[in-house]
């Protein structure tokens, strides 16, 4: 069975911190990932995607993907409270296109 | 563009009633999924189309829940009899290829 795997939270940094939020997934065939930005009330937002180990950088957001190591992270950088929000962190197979999703992290920055 | 269009955005009905959730994609877009989401259970994939076609209905809970995609511009998620455990948010998204974009949700609630 597929899994995805994010840090618990809830994770509260300061205003003008680096926010870290990590994933890890289960299948070693997973080949597209992605972050989404989800608002209380609101839909998932697609806010990052990554397809090769390394980073990704947009913005204040960069996104890291190890395969070998079955990890994918999302670092924002001078975070804002509209950042404010539960990180969502999506993984696709290479022949599906069935996202599995993992629980979410929720995110607070504090002014 | 629009983005994705969920109508209606709630829905309240008793038990037993029919409900039926309305979703029109992303022009151009060959995917769509339909999605739940509850706080128990997180995001969960229902049924996803590829061109208009059902590819995997395997999430669909029970009997009681239907899909159609008559064409490219339109899909609808049928619940017949509705029961208070299907209660959640609803949520149609459309994809390109890789990633998906969500609609605004339908939130139902059933009494």
């Amino acid at each position: 069975q597929k899994e995805v795997e994010q840090n618990s939270g809830p994770l509260s940094v300061p205003e003008g911190a680096i926010a870290s939020l990590n994933c890890t997934y289960s299948d070693r065939v997973s080949q597209s990932f992605f972050w989404y930005r989800q608002y209380s009330g609101k839909s998932p937002e697609l806010i990052m995607s990554i397809y090769s180990n390394g980073d990704k950088e947009d913005g204040r957001f960069t996104a890291q993907l190890n395969k070998a190591s079955q990890y994918v992270s999302l670092l924002i950088r001078d975070s804002q409270p509209s950042d404010s929000a539960t990180y969502l962190c999506a993984v696709l197979e290479r022949t599906a296109r069935q996202l599995t999703f993992g629980s979410g992290t929720q995110l607070t920055v504090l002014p | 563009d629009a983005g994705v269009i969920q109508s209606p955005r709630h829905e309240v009905t008793e038990m037993g009633q029919e409900v039926t959730l309305r979703c029109k994609p992303i022009s151009g877009h060959d995917y769509l999924f339909w999605y739940r989401q509850t706080m128990m259970r997180g995001l969960e994939l229902l049924i996803y189309f590829n061109n208009n076609v059902p590819i995997d209905d395997s999430g669909m809970p029970e009997d009681r829940f239907s899909a159609k995609m008559p064409n490219a511009s339109f899909s609808t998620l049928k619940i017949q009899p509705s029961e208070p455990r299907d209660s959640a948010v609803y949520f149609c998204a459309s994809s390109p290829s890789r990633e998906q974009f969500f609609g605004p949700g339908t939130r139902l609630t059933v009494l």
